[in-house]
């Protein structure tokens, strides 16, 4: 089975902090995604990545960066951590863009 | 303009019962995906179905299947014999054009599932 995981399931920030997000997949998949998530907005492209050191930038990437160094991890980046950050990030991978995503537990980051 | 539009908030469905889910997209590309995810109050997305735009058969998976209409541009899940294990949020979402190119989720409709 693939899986996804996410370095942490809940996380709480002060506004300033800088914030990491890891993502690590174990299938060799091409594709990864950042995305959050907030009631009655839906799902959210953050970033997503197509291989290695590449990026590409999704509806709302102001705020963030993204790092994929190797192929299995995705980070995503708070510069500087501001309360209307706060939501539930999802990150996902997929073998190549026409295939379905599969999906992290999320992680919940609230910053103070 | 919005790219996938749910327009169904919060539907109920009697157990046993088949409920339609309502799902447009917009695009100007030939060639596109369209996919249905589940995620239960546990917080999981769930990949339940696809369908490609050349596709000339409406995917099935089980008891779900879409109602792909192409001129319409809508892309309906439909789930046969609901049960409660069903009650959940559903996503619509799609992949425009090839390789590269980003994915677009609607807002959800939470499906409550009544004994």
């Amino acid at each position: 089975d693939v899986k996804v995981t996410q370095s942490s399931r809940y996380l709480v920030k002060r506004t300033g902090e800088k914030v990491f997000l890891e993502c690590v997949q174990d299938m060799d998949h091409e594709n990864m995604f950042w995305y959050r998530q907030d009631p009655g907005l839906g799902l959210r492209l953050i970033y997503f990545s197509y291989d290695v050191k590449m990026k590409e930038k999704g509806d709302i990437p102001e705020g963030y960066s993204v790092s994929r160094e190797k192929k299995e991890r995705f980070s995503l980046i708070l510069e500087s951590a501001s309360t209307n950050q706060t939501s539930m990030y999802l990150c996902a991978s997929s073998f190549n863009t026409y295939n379905e995503q599969f999906f992290g537990p999320g992680t919940r980051l609230t910053v103070l | 303009a919005q790219k996938i539009t749910q327009t169904q908030p919060g539907m109920f469905v009697q157990e046993k019962e088949a409920v339609t889910l309502d799902c447009t997209y917009d695009t100007s590309d030939q060639s596109y995906g369209l996919f249905w995810y589940k995620q239960p109050s546990s917080g999981e997305m769930i990949f339940l179905i696809y369908q490609g735009s050349y596709d000339e058969q409406n995917a099935t998976e089980g008891r779900y299947s879409l109602n792909f209409q192409k001129a319409r541009k809508s892309a309906n899940l439909v789930i046969s014999a609901s049960q409660l294990g069903d009650s959940a949020m559903y996503f619509c979402a799609m992949r425009e054009g090839g390789a590269g190119n980003q994915f677009y989720f609607g807002t959800g409709t939470s499906l409550t599932v009544i004994p």
